[in-house]
C-alpha cells in the first residue's frame, strides 16, 4: 500500500475554477513536497512545507500535520496549469522522496 | 543558477550500445539523485551521491553504473540495455540528503528508447 495518496487521480476544469488536490499521508515525515509534471516533461518542485501555509502567485499549499493531510489549490485556473501534480514525502529516518500517484489536472478554455 | 541540466534530451540505443547520461548543476549543491519514470508512473529513485560517493543504489541491474566525478556533476553510464528499461531518466539534486529535508530540483530528464 502507497504510503501516500492522493486524490482526485484525474481532474478536469473549466479556466478560471479553483482547483484542489489533496495529499493523505500515513508516515511521519520532515517535509511534503508538491511538484508539478507537464506531458513528457521534466518536475518542478513548487512547494515544499512541514507546516501551516506557503503561497505562490496563484498556488497556494496547506498542510496539516495533526491529520497528516495536505493540499494544493490552484486560483483562477488557467489551460497552462494543465500538468500531474504529485504529493511527496520526505523525513523520517528515511530522507528518499515517498511519491503519490499524481494527479492529472486538464483545464479546458 | 537554480538550475540542473541534462544532456541528451533524447537517446535512442540498441541492446548492444553504450551510452551515457549526463547532469550538471551549479547550486553548491552536495546531493544528487538518479530517477527513472515510466509513463504515467511516479519517479522510482535508483541512485544517490552525498559528497561525490554513492550513498544508495536502490537495487537497480549493473547494466545503469553511476558516477559522481565531481560535485557538479552526474553521470549513468549505460550497457546492454533491455527494451524495458525504456524511460524518462530524471536527475535531481539537493542541498545535502541528511538532517533536515532539502528541496529536490530536478532537470528536464532524458528520454531513453531501447530498441
Amino acid at each position: 500500500k502507497n504510503e501516500v495518496e492522493q486524490s482526485p487521480q484525474n481532474l478536469t476544469a473549466q479556466e478560471g475554477e479553483f482547483i484542489t488536490i489533496n495529499c493523505s499521508y500515513s508516515v511521519g515525515i520532515s517535509a511534503l513536497h508538491w511538484l508539478q509534471q507537464h506531458p513528457g516533461g521534466g518536475i518542478v518542485s513548487l512547494f515544499m512545507l512541514s507546516s501551516g501555509k506557503k503561497k505562490h502567485g496563484r498556488l497556494i499549499a496547506t498542510i496539516n500535520i495533526q491529520e497528516k493531510h495536505s493540499s494544493l489549490h490552484i486560483t483562477a485556473s488557467h489551460p497552462r496549469d494543465s500538468a500531474v501534480y504529485i504529493c511527496a514525502a520526505s523525513g523520517g529516518s528515511n530522507y528518499k522522496l515517498t511519491f503519490g500517484k499524481g494527479t492529472l489536472l486538464t483545464v479546458n478554455p | 543558477d537554480t538550475e540542473v541540466t541534462q544532456t541528451p534530451k533524447h537517446l535512442v540505443m540498441g541492446m548492444t550500445n553504450k551510452k551515457s547520461l549526463k547532469c550538471e548543476q551549479h547550486m553548491g549543491h552536495r546531493a544528487m539523485y538518479w530517477y527513472k519514470q515510466k509513463a504515467k508512473k511516479p519517479p522510482e529513485l535508483m541512485f544517490v551521491y552525498s559528497y561525490e560517493k554513492l550513498s544508495i543504489n536502490e537495487s537497480v541491474p549493473s547494466r545503469f553504473s553511476p558516477e559522481c566525478p565531481n560535485s557538479s556533476l552526474l553521470n549513468l553510464h549505460l550497457h546492454a540495455l533491455q527494451p524495458e528499461d525504456s524511460a524518462l531518466y530524471l536527475c535531481a539534486s539537493s542541498l545535502t540528503d541528511g538532517g533536515p529535508s532539502y528541496e529536490q530540483y530536478f532537470g528536464p530528464g532524458t528520454r531513453l528508447t531501447v530498441t
